[in-house]
This record gives structure tokens, C-alpha cells and sequence, in this order.
């Protein structure tokens, strides 16, 4: 069965450098990607999605990678700020049902 | 607004008995989901439904039942089959099931203990 893996270690980095989170999924590659911000307590919330045939996605200051070859995703927020202190999670789809599953989230802190 | 409101937020319940969580919509969207999140671990499926009257079972539908009679709403039963109960539940919904968005909406949430 297809199975994803983040990074459960937090991630600390410094206020202003680049934050680089990794997400690697096993079996068939999926269609489309997604990435979602959870802060402690709340639901998750959407912030990009990628798609098999596209190699790089971006929204000011995020990135999102795509590479079926090594089955992996990469998520960079670039500059980044004591708010984007969160747990970030990777969703991808099974076949065409609708359905995601979600990797279990890697927490990033942001030091000022 | 539009979005996707669950209730309640917290809940306590005794060992045995049943509890309802609810799940609204006012997005239109076809699609609506139930997950499963328990610290640590990523959420996981518990049932999901595409259509009005229709549902299916996700990875861990065991102890769970749901209904979608309206196409906004789509409560969960945390029945006492349900071994280990206490968790924090995610409703979503999502426009067009199979589309290749699949973008979902959550709610906040409902974090169930048992007592």
C-alpha cells in the first residue's frame, strides 16, 4: 500500500534563512501532491498542490517540489518568519477516488 | 461565510456510551471526509463520502458509523465498539471527488476524550 514519510524530527532554523521540508511516498507516484499548515489545535489548511507532470510550484515566499524519480517532495519557505512556526503535512492521492492520505507532519520553529 | 464547522470542540464521554460529532458545510462541495488524528501520527481515514447516500470506509472505519443524508452535513458516531476513542477528529469537504484539485477544507475540529 502506498505509504508517506516526513521528517519527525522538528526542524528549528533561524529567523530570514530557507526552511526545507521533505516528504518521500513509496509505490505508484500519485497524480498530485499537496501540502497543508496545521497550528496546534486547528484543522489543517491547504497551501499548494503539484501535479505528476510539473516539476516546481510557487506562492510568494513557498515552493514545492516534485520528483516521481525519487518519489519525493520538497517544501522550502524561503525567508522565513517566526509565524511560519506550524506543522507542515504532505497529502497525496490514491488513484482517482478522491481520497488523500497524509504523512505525519514535520514540525518547523522558527526562532527570532 | 462559507466553511466547514464541526461540533463541539470538546467532548467528554464515559467508557460505553455513544457520541455524535457534527460536521456542516455551506461550500456546495460533493465530497466530505472524516480523519482520525492522534499525537504524532498523521491523520488518518476514517470514512469518506462522495455523493448524497453514499459512503465508504476508510483505513480505520472499525467502532465508527456515519450517515450523508444532506449533501451538507455528515455526522460521525464514535460507537463503544471503538477501542481507544479518544483522538482529535478532522471533518473536510472537497469540491468534486476524482477531480484532480482535491483541495480540502477542514474544520477545527472536535477533540474527544474518554473518561
Amino acid at each position: 500500500s502506498q505509504k508517506i514519510e516526513q521528517n519527525s524530527e522538528a526542524l528549528n532554523i533561524q529567523e530570514g534563512k530557507t526552511a526545507t521540508l521533505t516528504c518521500n511516498y513509496t509505490n505508484y507516484s500519485p497524480a498530485y501532491l499537496q501540502w497543508y499548515r496545521q497550528d496546534p489545535g486547528r484543522g489543517p489548511v491547504f497551501l499548494l498542490l503539484i501535479r505528476e507532470n510539473e516539476k516546481e510550484k510557487r506562492k510568494e515566499r513557498l515552493k514545492v517540489t516534485f520528483d516521481t524519480t525519487l518519489k519525493q517532495s520538497l517544501f522550502h519557505i524561503t525567508a522565513s518568519q517566526p509565524a511560519d512556526s506550524a506543522t507542515y503535512l504532505c497529502a497525496l492521492d490514491i488513484g482517482n477516488t478522491g481520497k488523500l492520505i497524509f504523512g505525519q507532519g514535520t514540525t518547523l520553529q522558527v526562532k527570532p | 461565510d462559507g466553511g466547514i464547522t464541526q461540533s463541539p470542540k470538546y467532548l467528554f464521554r464515559k467508557e460505553g456510551q455513544n457520541v455524535t460529532l457534527s460536521c456542516e458545510q455551506n461550500l456546495n462541495h460533493d465530497a466530505m471526509y472524516w480523519y482520525r488524528q492522534d499525537p504524532g501520527q498523521g491523520l488518518r481515514l476514517i470514512y469518506y463520502s462522495q455523493i448524497v447516500n453514499d459512503f465508504q470506509k476508510g483505513d480505520i472505519a472499525e467502532g465508527y458509523s456515519v450517515s450523508r443524508e444532506k449533501k451538507e452535513s455528515f455526522p460521525l458516531t464514535v460507537t463503544s465498539a471503538q477501542k481507544n476513542p479518544t483522538a482529535f477528529y478532522l471533518c473536510a469537504s472537497s469540491g468534486i471527488a476524482g477531480t484532480d484539485t482535491g483541495e480540502l477544507f477542514f474544520g477545527e475540529g472536535s477533540r474527544l476524550t474518554v473518561l
